[in-house]
């Protein structure tokens, strides 16, 4: 399976800051996914990174707040931004390879 | 768009019972269903998962079942351990996108 490492593990960030978070795989991988999980509840897709091209965002999530960048097949990016304490979650990036791996998250606290 | 339910949302049992968990889901194109163990402050694990072309997998005490008509899969350990306590996700997906239940806290007591 695909190594999958974030930066960072963790940060605590005040409200209206942005956050950048990244993504790095040790294989090529055509899908990129990243994902939210808030406290205590399930994972939330926000976007597919599409290499060379803008992300596809669910519904309830959108580019201005959450920018994402895919500029290869082993590396992405996710933005968290204007920041507030409802952004307090965790945030994994995931691959798919016929099956679905996670990378280890980053914990974000907004105060 | 895909909705899947999971129950319970939390399960005890005593070690060396069965656990089952039960997924629904609504989309009937759904092909892969892949089931997740996440340990306090970890990321999900895939611990199995089965396609719609087949109705049962099993992999040494976990087994999935599928049941296409009716639309629901099921996870079951047997022989429990406690270090099977953790959070288990079904999923869903007919594509590239998985659409997850809202997870079981299994408890095993020693």
């Amino acid at each position: 399976s695909a190594v999958i490492s974030q930066k960072p593990s963790r940060d605590i960030c005040q409200r209206g800051t942005s956050l950048t978070i990244q993504c790095q795989v040790d294989s090529q991988v055509t899908m990129m996914f990243w994902y939210r999980q808030q406290p205590g509840q399930s994972l939330t897709l926000i976007a597919t990174a599409n290499q060379g091209s803008e992300a596809t965002y669910e519904s309830g999530f959108v580019i201005d707040k959450f920018p994402i960048s895919r500029p290869n097949l082993t590396f992405s990016t996710l933005t968290v931004s204007n920041m507030s304490p409802e952004d307090s979650s965790i945030y994994l990036c995931s691959v798919s390879d016929r099956q679905e791996y996670f990378g280890p998250g980053t914990r974000l606290t907004v105060l | 768009g895909e909705n899947v339910e999971q129950h319970p949302s939390t399960l005890s049992v005593q070690e060396g019972d069965s656990a089952v968990i039960k997924c629904t889901y609504s989309d009937s194109a759904s092909n892969y269903f892949p089931w997740y163990k996440q340990e306090l402050g970890k990321r999900p694990q895939l611990i199995i998962d089965i396609r719609s072309n087949v109705g049962e997998k099993k992999d040494q005490r976990i087994a999935v079942t599928l049941n296409k008509t009716a639309k629901h899969f099921s996870l079951h350990i047997t022989e429990t351990q406690p270090e099977d306590s953790a959070v288990y996700f079904c999923a869903a997906t007919k594509g590239n996108m998985l659409t997850f239940g809202g997870g079981t806290r299994l408890m095993v007591k020693p």
